[in-house]
């Protein structure tokens, strides 16, 4: 069963980095799919952020590129989003998720979230 | 940017109806790039429909996609107490990008 697990400081500063790592297990992201992170506002609905092939290559949302920075180590199973100059606008919960890029495409396994505050 | 549009905004409806949500683009989209999720209070999505008609693994059959071009919908046939949850549409396009509707909430009546 593919489980992923986000992690990372649940409480940013303003116009510091926002950090998470997602843990991959039951599967090797090596073995291929897309990786990527979504995010939700407290509230409001979703909003894909970035995704990543296993060998590096990447795709962000243009509202969020000049900040965004996703990246993958296949040594330890995992991938990583870096979100810089954060502002309250950016709390939310920040989901990872298994993306298929295929002949169709959907997210189809999701860790459970973790919540990101931007507050002093 | 295809921007997607879903109604109604909430869906007040009994155990054992049909809900029927439309998920309305922009512009056309493939198909093969329209997707639903289900989600709960506190919980992650969860894919239900790939390719705006094929249920994903373990979603039972009341759940059914329908649409093409600009038009989709998602059709539960008989609510049951464990379907009332915000519902999203997804679509990937051009410029790699992914897009989700704002969701319609299923409540109960």
């Amino acid at each position: 069963q593919v489980q992923l697990q986000e992690s990372g400081p649940g409480l940013v500063k303003p116009s510091e980095t926002l950090s998470l790592t997602c843990a991959v297990s039951g599967y090797s992201i090596s073995s291929g799919y897309y990786w990527g992170w979504i995010r939700q506002p407290p509230g409001k609905g979703l909003e894909w952020i970035g995704s990543i092939y296993h060998s590096g290559s990447t795709y962000y949302n243009p509202s969020l590129k000049s900040r965004v920075t996703i990246s993958v180590d296949t040594s330890k199973n995992q991938f990583s989003l870096k979100l810089s100059s954060v502002t309250a606008a950016d709390t939310a919960v920040y989901y990872c998720a298994r993306l298929r890029m295929t002949t169709v495409t959907y997210f189809d396994y999701w860790g459970q979230g973790t919540l990101v505050t931007v507050s002093s | 940017e295809i921007v997607l549009t879903q109604s109604p905004g909430t869906l007040s409806l009994s155990p054992g109806e049909r809900a029927t949500l439309s998920c309305r683009a922009s512009q056309s989209v493939s198909s093969s790039y329209l997707a639903w999720y289900q989600q709960k209070p506190g919980q992650a999505p969860r894919l239900l429909i790939y390719g705006a008609s094929s249920r994903a693994t373990g979603i039972p059959d009341r759940f059914s996609g329908s649409g093409s071009g600009t038009d989709f919908t998602l059709t539960i046939s008989r609510l049951e107490p464990e379907d009332f949850a915000v519902y999203y549409c997804q679509q990937y396009g051009s410029s790699l990008l992914f897009t989700f509707g704002p969701g319609t909430k299923v409540d109960i009546k």
